[in-house]
């Protein structure tokens, strides 16, 4: 159950539109459209924001999206805002029925 | 208002044990299958367990397969994770998670966490 590949960390300006990736196996992201995605302020639990590779919960802000392309899945956030600062990770399900998440992501809006 | 709330994490020398409890409310317990998630220090989400709503089916990591049990009360609505044989690398915040409705493999709602950690 090796962890998802993520960016160990991305920067943006506020307004701008950063993509953080999220790279797995066809055990896992390829072989599933189970992608979620979560974002995790300092001392917080995380907070669901994508699942089902690009679907939103009920009432998230639509600057989130989600997407995938063979191993690799992608969440881009639009019109960066300062609140956006903060860590993100990846989940998938896999072939194994477990979960596995990705290292993490941090978000800094410059 | 949808709540879960763990307890009873605290500091255990290893090789001991420590069971973890989640409280939950605000919804129909019995409908949702139940993960623990796991921290490190400074590290990131590592996912540890999860059951089903009627309990007969549970699935683990590798890393704690066979020292640790997923279970639940759905009469009182608690969730719990006995943990044995317990590791320094087991030191971690637990989180449980609460399955997203239906089939979709995601994690909808998280508690506050509980601390663990195993030191000597």
């Amino acid at each position: 159950q090796s962890a998802l590949t993520q960016p160990a960390s991305v920067s943006g300006s506020p307004g701008q539109s950063i993509t953080i990736s999220c790279t797995g196996t066809s055990g896992d992201v390829g072989g599933y459209n189970y992608v979620s995605w979560y974002q995790q302020h300092p001392g917080k639990a995380p907070k669901l924001i994508i699942y089902n590779v690009s679907d939103r919960p009920s009432g998230f802000s639509d600057r989130f999206s989600g997407s995938k392309s063979g191993n690799t899945a992608s969440l881009t956030i639009s019109g960066l805002q300062p609140e956006d600062e903060a860590d993100y990770y990846c989940s998938s399900y896999t072939s194994t029925t477990t979960r596995v998440f990705g290292g993490g992501t941090k978000l800094t809006v410059l | 208002e949808v709540q879960l709330v763990e307890s009873g994490g605290g500091l255990v020398q290893p090789g001991g044990s420590l069971r973890l409890s989640c409280a939950v409310s605000g919804f129909t317990f019995s409908d949702h299958w139940m993960h623990w998630v796991r921290q490190a220090p400074g590290k990131g989400l590592v996912w540890v367990s999860r059951i089903n709503g009627d309990e007969s089916t549970t699935t683990y990591a590798d890393s704690v397969k066979g020292r640790f049990t997923i279970s639940r009360d759905n009469d009182k609505n608690m969730l719990f994770l006995q943990m044995n044989s317990l590791r320094a690398e087991d030191t971690a915040v637990y989180y449980c998670a609460r399955g997203f409705p239906g089939t979709t493999p995601a994690f909808d709602v998280w508690g506050q966490g509980t601390m663990v950690t195993v030191s000597s």
